[in-house]
């Protein structure tokens, strides 16, 4: 039973090209996000949706854009992609207004663009 | 705005032994909670403790074990009797509670356990 799943695992595109990821949860979860994970590690927070409303929107490029088609679902459609874009995407789910709620994170996706 | 610092970038310990991992915060806010997540290479992100900014008490879970201290705002993570296993990145977490729920991460500590 996975409790959130994304994919693909890895993605390997060239730039200028455009391309999804997908992500679902099951834990019944109110609350998805997308974090942005870089070569030196740093996790950094790029979108969050509450019941499918866009809550958080850090200073990403409009080049990325997330869909929340319902709650259990966020995806992530990158156009243009930039040689920069390189780097794992992580998605994750939470309860908000659950205090204690962790993060729960699927597996990753290892996005390389060539 | 809410900060984490972790300000070792990398540790080793001998197997069996104990280490503690340092990571301090910065906030305005008298509610919020702090965990610890594990990074292994694997790259899955694995919750290890949790702890409640308003609860006193520090956290346990088996072998690891939070001081939290709220006045210096420190939130040290102990292993012991430290595993293979426990090698990873560790990293450190801050929720903010006020308006959007922001989970804010510190730079990591890669752990190194040497046998």
């Amino acid at each position: 039973d996975t409790a959130v799943s994304q994919t693909p695992k890895y993605l390997v595109t060239q730039m200028g090209n455009d391309k999804s990821i997908k992500c679902e949860q099951n834990l019944g979860h109110d609350t998805m996000y997308w974090y942005k994970q870089d070569s030196k590690k740093f996790l950094k927070i790029m979108f969050s949706y509450n019941n499918k409303e866009l809550i958080i929107n850090e200073t990403v490029p409009n080049r990325f854009s997330p869909k929340s088609p319902d709650k259990a679902h966020l995806n992530l459609h990158i156009n243009s992609l930039e040689l920069g874009d390189s780097a794992v995407y992580f998605c994750a789910s939470s309860l908000l207004g659950a205090g204690n709620s962790p993060l729960h994170f699927g597996n990753g996706t290892r996005l390389t663009v060539t | 705005a809410q900060t984490v610092t972790q300000s070792q970038p990398e540790m080793s310990v001998q197997e069996a032994e104990t280490v503690t991992l340092s990571c301090t915060y910065d906030t305005s806010e008298s509610d919020y909670y702090l965990f610890w997540y594990k990074q292994p290479p694997s790259r899955q992100m694995i919750l290890v403790i949790r702890q409640e900014a308003y609860k006193q008490q520090n956290a346990t879970e088996n072998r690891f074990s939070v001081n939290f201290q709220k006045a210096a705002k420190s939130f040290s993570l102990k292993i012991s009797d430290s595993q293979l296993g426990d090698a990873a990145m560790y990293f450190c977490a801050y929720l903010f509670t006020s308006g959007t729920y922001k989970y804010i991460f510190g730079t990591g500590t890669r752990l190194k356990v040497l046998a």
